[in-house]
């Protein structure tokens, strides 16, 4: 099955820094993968999601990446605020089966004012 | 804000009990999943539906049984067979065809004791 491995576990920025977050998946078939973001004890919320047919799709002060050849995805948060930190999971499916998503373990984002 | 909810919100029982957490949406999804989440862990896939009287195990089953009578209503009991039964449940749903958005709901914290 499905494999997503998330990278860093905890990031640690200034205040209008940039962050970036990456992921791999090891099935070649996944073709949808979204990234969320979970505040303490709430429900994850979905930030931007990225399709197979793309390569890079921007939602103003966040950006994903998809490099397809190789495997990964990475999550730009660029102008960071204080408000940003949270723990971010991106997570991989395909079209076919189950469909179901497979979540990496998750970056802890703490943004420094 | 999703459409799904999901009840209790905190939910104690003593080892040894059989208890059911409730997930419900009206968003005229046709999929359901109900996923388990560990401390500074990722979200892990347990039960999946994708249509009515019919449903998939996920990773991590065992010790969990679901149904699915009506398309707005996924329930899912933690039996004594689960050995660490203690973690945040989420429940989630999406449209059945694609890879599409998972909504989530403000999850059940169970606590055995």
């Amino acid at each position: 099955g499905e494999n997503v491995e998330q990278h860093p576990s905890t990031l640690s920025v200034q205040e209008g820094d940039s962050a970036v977050i990456k992921c791999t998946y090891s099935d070649s078939a996944s073709n949808y993968f979204p990234w969320y973001k979970q505040e303490l004890g709430k429900r994850p919320q979905l930030i931007i999601d990225i399709r197979s047919n793309v390569g890079e799709k921007k939602d103003q002060r966040i950006a994903v990446t998809l490099n397809k050849t190789a495997k990964h995805f990475s999550l730009h948060i660029t102008e960071t605020q204080p408000e940003d930190s949270a723990v971010y999971f991106c997570a991989a499916s395909l079209d076919t089966g189950r469909r179901a998503l497979t979540f990496g373990s998750g970056t802890r984002l703490q943004v420094q004012p | 804000d999703g459409g799904i909810t999901q009840s209790p919100k905190y939910l104690f029982r003593k080892e040894g009990q059989n208890v059911t957490l409730s997930c419900e949406q009206n968003l005229n999804h046709d999929a359901m999943y109900w996923y388990r989440q560990d401390p500074g862990q990722g979200l892990r896939l347990i039960y999946y539906s994708q249509i009515v009287n019919d449903f998939q195990k996920g990773d991590i089953a065992e010790g969990y049984s679901v149904s699915r009578e009506k398309k707005e209503s996924f329930p899912l009991t933690v039996t004594s067979a689960q050995k660490n039964p203690t973690a945040f449940y989420l429940c989630a749903s999406s449209h059945g065809q694609g890879p599409y958005e998972q909504y989530f709901g403000p999850g059940t914290r169970l606590t055995v004791t």
